[in-house]
């Protein structure tokens, strides 16, 4: 069964861009969370997606937004790039809700940003 | 989410047994236990979760203290392979999902040959 596929793998912007980012989940599986991981602030929750409605989001601003497909497959979108947007980016998916029975995390190798 | 306490770091022979303590006193009662790793440049790996019982699969054990406020991961049999950062995270599930997760800084386990 193929993992969690992320693309692009790795980006360079500079500030003021945008950029969106994709992840293709496990096949069968309905749950979509992504995160940032820094090395300051280590792994933190941006959000869920679940039957393409968003479940759940994380403390961070609104120029960070997602969206997910009727395939299950999500992109997020970080606008008005700024230095601090530089980090991996890690997609994962789940069986169920993330968090629960059935909602153990399967994360993709991410998507490593870097603003300039 | 109750907060979890883990050591930093921590050394293991390879072929020995790695024992991983997390300490969550404050957890509540809908609150699942779940162990992640994450090897240097990966994305994080899940291991194993469990609510009350112990719990055993083919990476790993996870055994729960009867109160629930602390728990063990155990490598049976640790490789090289098994060095990285290791993640205990209690989270609190209801039937319309859970909060993200709070991963913390986890244990970086080192397997020395």
């Amino acid at each position: 069964k193929a993992g969690v596929t992320q693309t692009p793998r790795y980006l360079i912007k500079t500030r003021g861009q945008q950029v969106t980012l994709s992840c293709s989940p496990i096949s069968g599986h309905r749950s979509v969370s992504w995160y940032q991981q820094t090395p300051g602030q280590g792994l933190q929750f941006l959000f869920e997606y679940f039957s393409e409605t968003q479940r759940n989001k994380g403390n961070f601003p609104g120029r960070f937004s997602g969206r997910q497909f009727s395939n299950s497959r999500s992109e997020m979108n970080v606008s008005t790039l700024e230095l601090g947007d530089s980090a991996l980016y890690l997609c994962a998916s789940s069986p169920g809700l993330a968090g629960g029975p059935g909602g153990e995390l399967f994360f993709g190798e991410g998507s490593r940003l870097t603003v300039l | 989410d109750a907060k979890t306490t883990q050591p930093p770091s921590m050394d293991c022979a390879e072929g020995r047994a790695a024992n991983l303590p997390c300490n969550h006193s404050t957890i509540s009662g809908n609150e699942y236990v779940y162990w992640y790793r994450q090897i240097h440049s990966q994305g994080p790996q899940y291991i194993i979760h469990g609510l009350k019982n112990n719990e055993t699969n083919e990476m790993a054990s996870l055994i729960i203290t009867e109160d629930r406020k602390s728990s063990t991961l155990i490598l049976p049999h640790a490789t090289l392979r098994d060095t990285a950062v290791y993640y205990c995270i209690a989270v609190a599930y209801s039937g319309g999902g859970a909060d993200g997760l709070t991963f913390g800084k986890g244990t970086h386990l080192i397997i020395q040959p």
